[in-house]
This record gives C-alpha cells, sequence and structure tokens, in this order.
C-alpha cells in the first residue's frame, strides 16, 4: 500500500525561525516520485519539487531545502528565515512510476507570525 | 494567465440539485486530473484522462459523478443528486504525461487550479 503521513498537523514559528516540515511515506515500489506543494489561502495548489526515488541528493532552493534519506523513507522540507508570507497548508506527495494519481499526506498548516 | 483554470470558484447549491464545474488545463498538457478535498485532508484522486480518453476512475467516483473531457482540451465535472456530502473543494490539475524513464523530468509534474468550493445545504 502506498501511504504518505504528515505528523505535524500545525506549526506555528515567528517570522526569521527555521522550520523541518515532517514527511514519511510507505511504497513497496522501487521507482518513485516524491513531491512538495503549498497551498495558500487562495486554494491553489503550488508546486515546489519533485524527487525522483534514485537521486538522493538534497536539494536547496533559496531559503528553502529538502532532505531525502531512502533508508527512513523520508522526505523533509525546511524553510530557513520563515517570512509571514510562508504560511500556508504544505502537502507531502508520492507517485508511483506506473502511477497517475499523486497521494497526499493531510498536510501541515505553517503559521509565520511577525 | 497560462495556469490551469476553474470555474466556478464557489457553488453552492441545495441537496438534490446537480451542478457541474469546469477544468482549463494548461495548454500543452494531454493529461487532466480531478482531485476532491475536504477540510482538514490532503486531495483525494477522483479521475484522469489522456487526451479526451478517461482512462482511470477511482472508487470515490460514484454513479452520481461524471467527468467528461470533449476534444481533450477542457473538462467538466457533473454531480447529480448532491448530498451534503459531496460538499468539498473540487481541484483539477494537468501535466504533460507519464515518464517513460528516469531522464523524463518534466512529464509527471502536477500543476493544479485554484479549485471549485462547493457547499451542499
Amino acid at each position: 500500500a502506498q501511504k504518505v503521513t504528515q505528523a505535524q498537523t500545525e506549526i506555528s514559528v515567528v517570522e526569521k525561525e527555521d522550520v523541518t516540515l515532517d514527511c514519511v511515506y510507505e511504497t513497496r515500489d522501487t521507482t518513485y516520485y516524491l513531491f512538495w506543494y503549498k497551498q495558500p489561502p487562495s486554494g491553489e495548489l503550488v508546486f515546489l519539487i519533485r524527487r525522483n526515488s534514485f537521486d538522493e541528493q538534497n536539494e536547496i532552493s533559496g531559503r528553502y531545502s529538502w532532505n531525502f534519506q531512502k533508508s527512513t523513507s523520508s522526505f523533509n522540507f525546511t524553510i530557513t528565515a520563515s517570512q509571514v508570507v510562508d504560511s500556508a497548508v504544505y502537502f507531502c506527495a508520492l507517485l508511483r512510476q506506473a502511477g497517475t494519481a499523486l497521494i497526499f499526506g493531510k498536510g501541515t498548516t505553517l503559521s509565520v507570525s511577525s | 494567465d497560462t495556469g490551469v483554470s476553474q470555474n466556478p470558484r464557489h457553488k453552492i447549491t441545495k441537496r438534490g440539485q446537480n451542478v457541474t464545474f469546469r477544468c482549463d488545463p494548461i495548454s500543452e498538457h494531454n493529461r487532466l486530473y480531478w482531485y476532491r478535498q475536504t477540510l482538514g485532508q490532503g486531495p483525494e484522486f477522483l479521475t484522469y484522462f489522456q487526451n479526451e480518453a478517461q482512462l482511470e476512475k477511482s472508487r470515490l467516483l460514484s454513479d452520481r459523478f461524471s467527468a467528461e473531457r470533449p476534444k481533450g482540451s477542457f473538462s467538466t465535472l457533473e454531480i447529480q443528486r448532491t448530498e451534503q456530502g459531496d460538499s468539498a473543494m473540487y481541484l483539477c490539475a494537468s501535466s504533460l504525461g507519464r515518464p517513460y524513464g528516469p531522464t523524463d523530468w518534466a512529464k509527471n509534474i502536477q500543476y493544479f487550479g485554484a479549485g471549485t468550493r462547493l457547499s451542499v445545504l
């Protein structure tokens, strides 16, 4: 069975703090893809990143960084020096190589206060 | 705006009425997906199209739901005899299609619209 778990339901931080959003996935597939999406109050899911299962290199994009560890089936997302505009619901998702449907976690609501 | 467009953004209806939502995908995308998202949950897959063909439906798509994608362009999702349990955000996404190898990076990213929020009274 495929499953994505985001154990943190809500996180509140003060601006400029670093914050890490956890994602743990389950799959028996050897090839799969992992995604992070951001959903601001407007409702649109905004694509942030995709990783392939065979590429465990961590990635940094500005204030965002992702840590992919197959050994622990985790794909965590860190925001450095958080800003109020980072306030949103963040979803981790899994896609099988032969699949079409994204399997989402329940999301983590991040609130950044000034 | 060249992103995925959904209309209407909000729909309020009475139980038992029929409703129809529209999705216009990114123009060069051949795959189109419908998801449903309820409060506090992640989106759940409903169905997808490859061009005009509906190739997969989830168990969530009851007989009261029907989706079409005539001519492989825009898509409509109709819910007949709405029930209060149908209240949710209906999200549409599009992509270039399934990757066939590790280098087909661009082909399986799904881009989402802003959704249609349905409230059934």
